[in-house]
């Protein structure tokens, strides 16, 4: 089984400041990992994602996020937060085996705040 | 650009009331998935579907049922509403693409109240 642990439900930062958003995995096969975010009122929308390659995954926004295998973690992070960065924010894996289908197990998300 | 409808965004219904949810894709995409969303407890799975006529129980099917009678569109029911299925309701689709490669395309959500 797989799950996905975001440490810390809110986080603020400041305007310009950098945003770090932490999330662990357990899976017991190579996963394939996920970042999504929901704005106010609307769906959730991907990031970014890491399949296979390179393990530093650069996203939309200028979020980027590394995958490290040794920690299973794969945080996710932006140099300079903008205001237009406040929104709730997912971390999800998926098995890379065919019995898990294409299902994704969410973390339980972090609320990001930008403050002026 | 992919668009996943879901037909409400608001729904407020009485405990045992039968209710259905609508979602439709027009991505000819061949998954479909139906999770909720609670604070602090991030996405859980319902149900999920990878073509016409076929679901497959996610991690929390209990009260809800499916179907899939067409592939753009994926319903979800509740047979007899209660006060805990109160949630925001979210379907996705997404391509059968290389395994586990395909992301999830998001509707905006279904906000249920029973009262």
């Amino acid at each position: 089984a797989q799950s996905v642990t975001q440490l810390g439900s809110h986080v603020s930062v400041s305007e310009g400041a950098l945003v770090l958003l932490r999330c662990n995995y357990s899976s017991s096969v190579p996963p394939y990992l996920f970042w999504y975010v929901q704005y106010p009122n609307q769906g959730l929308q991907l990031l970014l994602k890491y399949t296979t390659g390179a393990t530093l995954v650069k996203g939309i926004n200028g979020f980027e996020a590394e995958f490290k295998k040794s920690e299973t973690s794969f945080h996710l992070t932006k140099p300079s937060a903008h205001m237009s960065d406040a929104a709730e924010y997912f971390c999800a894996v998926r098995a890379l085996v065919k019995a898990a289908g294409n299902k994704l197990t969410f973390g339980g998300g972090t609320r990001v705040l930008v403050k002026p | 650009d992919v668009k996943v409808t879901q037909s409400s965004r608001y729904l407020v219904k009485r405990t045992g009331e039968k209710v259905f949810l609508e979602c439709v894709q027009d991505m000819d995409h061949e998954n479909m998935f139906w999770y909720r969303q609670d604070p602090g407890l991030g996405l859980r799975l319902i149900y999920f579907s990878y073509d016409v006529k076929m679901k497959e129980k996610g991690d929390i099917p209990e009260g809800y049922s499916v179907s899939r009678e067409k592939k753009e569109r994926f319903s979800l029911i509740l047979e007899s509403a209660s006060t805990n299925q109160t949630s925001m309701y979210l379907c996705a689709s997404s391509s059968r693409g290389t395994v586990g490669n395909s992301p999830l395309h998001f509707g905006n959500g279904t906000r249920l109240t029973v009262t």
